[in-house]
């Protein structure tokens, strides 16, 4: 059974450019939630997708935007980077129903690296 | 007022004693809660859930639910050197998690 993946595992960029994130869902699951962890934070939730919409939003600025396909996997966006979107980027996929499945696993995270 | 507090420790403990990882949240309304386990420059574990005042136990972890409280905790029992790593608790939102910045458990031999 496939675990959530992610890539790229690691990713340095200059500011001012812009990124792309990728995420495949674990088996079986249709929704993906994306969060980003400061050193020393907890995960701070920027947006979830279901059924290839956003349908909740973080406070993140419009920077950061995202994408579903129809096999369920996702894109996350950020333009005009800054030094302080350097993180670790988080993908959760979770499956669309009662609550006792809607229990959201992470993938393995990208770091990003903004300098 | 965060959403959701723990102590940021760290909480060291021996091997083999209970650790024990203490949860607030603000939102009385509050349904699910969570307990991922995070080392060090990996991602989030989830190791339990609850949704019911009370106990739930699974293996050597036991999650406590006090809704009145608005209360969470983790115990860990007979805690080994690999259960040293950064333990989020999480409560969930609609459509999202809301974590806490984590508590930093460091069992020593």
């Amino acid at each position: 059974d496939a675990g959530v993946t992610q890539s790229p595992t690691h990713l340095i960029k200059t500011r001012g450019q812009q990124v792309t994130l990728r995420c495949s869902p674990k088996s079986g699951h249709d929704t993906v939630s994306w969060y980003q962890q400061a050193l020393g934070q907890g995960p701070q939730f920027i947006f979830q997708y279901y059924e290839e919409e956003e349908r909740q939003r973080g406070n993140f600025p419009d920077r950061f935007s995202g994408h579903q396909f129809p096999n369920y996997s996702s894109e996350l966006n950020v333009n005009a980077l800054l030094l302080g979107d350097s993180a670790l980027y988080l993908c959760a996929s979770s499956l669309e129903g009662t609550s006792n499945t809607d229990t959201q696993y992470f993938g393995p995270g990208t770091r990003l690296t903004v300098l | 007022q965060k959403e959701v507090e723990q102590n940021s420790g760290p909480l060291s403990v021996p091997e083999g004693a209970i650790a024990s990882l203490n949860c607030t949240y603000s939102d009385r309304g509050s349904q699910s809660f969570f307990w991922y386990r995070q080392y060090s420059g990996k991602s989030p574990e989830l190791i339990m859930f609850i949704y019911s005042n009370g106990d739930k136990e699974d293996g050597r972890f036991t999650a406590q639910l006090n809704k009145a409280s608005q209360y969470v905790s983790l115990l860990i029992r007979d805690s080994q050197p690999s259960d040293s790593a950064t333990y989020l608790c999480a409560v969930r939102g609609y459509n999202k998690l809301i974590f806490g910045a984590g508590t930093r458990l460091a069992v020593h031999p």
